[in-house]
């Protein structure tokens, strides 16, 4: 699976967009982008994901570059609630690694009043 | 629709006993996933099963096992355990079958394992 890059840490006020980058330079054509989430304390949430196209859902926006090399998850109007660690994985479906994901560092997200 | 339910919720145990935590997935999920949280590891991969067949295995000692039941729900269990395996054990079901084209995965609140 394609390492990806992530900022260590992100603000942002609350009502404001929240856009978390990820780096995934060496992606391939077969590798799809994931993101979680994990609010302290609980278990990972899942987010969203995607292939090339652009994605949204009732959570949040995900914007992959033409180049697949990165992506930024958007969430529209962050609240308080939101403030967790952002995950961002790669993972390709034709892997024989079965469903595991490398979770990485993540970004933590602080929302501020 | 029930979220992933994991059993007990809190664990403290002493060194060199043996213990055993429930996942329960979804409804109609058949593929169940393991991990282990740390502050100084993150999240690792234990095990994935998928139709009661282990199908994956992270890199953890053999003290740590797992099985899945024919109704999906699975088990593991850590034997002669150690301080260092305190963690928060997380268990995530998935809806895809394995082959399939993308998958999410689905967690659990987690098990909270206290060694002393």
């Amino acid at each position: 699976d394609a390492k990806t890059t992530q900022p260590t840490s992100m603000d942002c006020a609350e009502g404001r967009a929240a856009n978390l980058p990820c780096n995934h330079s060496t992606i391939s054509g077969n590798e799809y982008v994931y993101w979680y989430r994990q609010i302290h304390s609980q278990g990972p949430q899942y987010i969203i994901h995607g292939l090339k196209n652009n994605e949204t859902n009732e959570m949040a926006s995900l914007i992959i570059t033409e180049d697949r090399k990165s992506s930024t998850l958007i969430l529209p109007h962050a609240t308080l609630r939101d403030t967790a660690v952002y995950y961002c994985i790669v993972r390709s479906w034709l892997s024989n690694s079965g469903y595991a994901l490398n979770f990485g560092k993540g970004t933590s997200l602080l929302v501020t009043p | 629709k029930a979220g992933v339910t994991q059993t007990p919720r809190y664990l403290i145990k002493t060194r060199g006993q043996q213990v055993t935590l429930s996942c329960s997935p979804i409804s109609g999920h058949r593929s169940v996933s393991w991990y282990q949280q740390t502050p100084g590891q993150g999240l690792q991969f234990l095990f994935e099963y998928f139709s009661e067949t282990q199908r994956n295995k992270g890199n953890f000692p053999g003290r740590f096992s797992g099985r899945q039941f024919s109704n999906s729900r699975s088990e593991m269990n850590v034997s002669t355990l150690e301080l260092g395996d305190s963690a928060l054990y997380l268990c995530a079901s998935s809806p895809r079958a394995p082959g399939t084209v993308n998958y999410e995965q689905y967690f659990g609140p987690g098990t909270r394992l206290t060694v002393t």
